[in-house]
């Protein structure tokens, strides 16, 4: 079956950090990725996605690329901020038509302190 | 746009008591799913619908959850009898599929069970 593998946390970075969240996939075929995010107290908000191999997905900073050859879709950012402290959760959706439903990972906490 | 609406958004009752919760996904989204979310993981599908009917329910727990989306819009999540594992965040979310491919979910803000 479907499944996402992320990296325990939690994870605590100072301001301005460089950060790597890693995430790998087992699924057949190519399926879409994604990252989301959850803000405390907030719901899940798509962060970024990618739909075939070698895509780079990116928004606010974050940025993730499609691996097939090593199945991974690692997050990263530069210059982490305060504001970016959340949960962040890898999440996969299989090829074929009419498969939308989506497969997460467990979630990784992040924490950044000024 | 506006987005994905749940109520309650908390709710605690005891064991064995009945709970239901509502959904109203984006106007225009055939698809809609309720996850459940336990503390410390990541959401897992209960059920998947498209348009009014079912597309997948093979994770909802029958004997006591049960779904529906009438006329293909709201939807709603029943509990019945509630457990002490039940406790949980629950989800709705909709989504847009562009070509083939899944453009996206949004979600709403979900629904937090406390079982005692």
């Amino acid at each position: 079956g479907n499944s996402v593998t992320q990296m325990e946390g939690p994870v605590t970075l100072s301001e301005e950090a460089f950060l790597t969240i890693n995430c790998t996939y087992t699924a057949t075929g190519y399926p879409s990725l994604f990252w989301y995010v959850q803000y405390p107290g907030e719901g899940l908000q798509l962060l970024l996605k990618a739909t075939k191999a070698d895509d780079k997905g990116s928004n606010k900073g974050f940025e993730a690329t499609y691996r097939k050859e090593t199945t991974s879709f690692h997050l990263e950012k530069g210059s982490v901020q305060v504001s970016d402290s959340a949960v962040y959760f890898c999440a996969l959706s299989p090829s074929g038509a009419g498969s939308y439903q989506l497969t997460f990972g467990k979630g990784t906490k992040l924490s950044v302190i000024p | 746009e506006a987005g994905v609406a749940q109520s309650p958004r908390y709710k605690i009752i005891e064991k064995r008591q009945s709970v239901a919760f509502w959904c109203n996904p984006i106007s225009g989204h055939a698809t809609l799913y309720w996850y459940q979310q336990i503390l410390g993981q990541g959401p897992k599908l209960l059920i998947q619908f498209q348009n009014n009917g079912v597309v997948d329910d093979s994770q909802l727990p029958k004997d006591r959850f049960s779904a529906e989306r009438l006329k293909g819009v709201d939807s709603t999540l029943k509990i019945q009898p509630a457990k002490l594992e039940d406790s949980a965040v629950y989800l709705c979310a909709s989504s847009s599929i562009r070509g083939r491919v899944l453009d996206g979910y949004t979600f709403g803000s979900g629904t937090r069970l406390t079982v005692v």
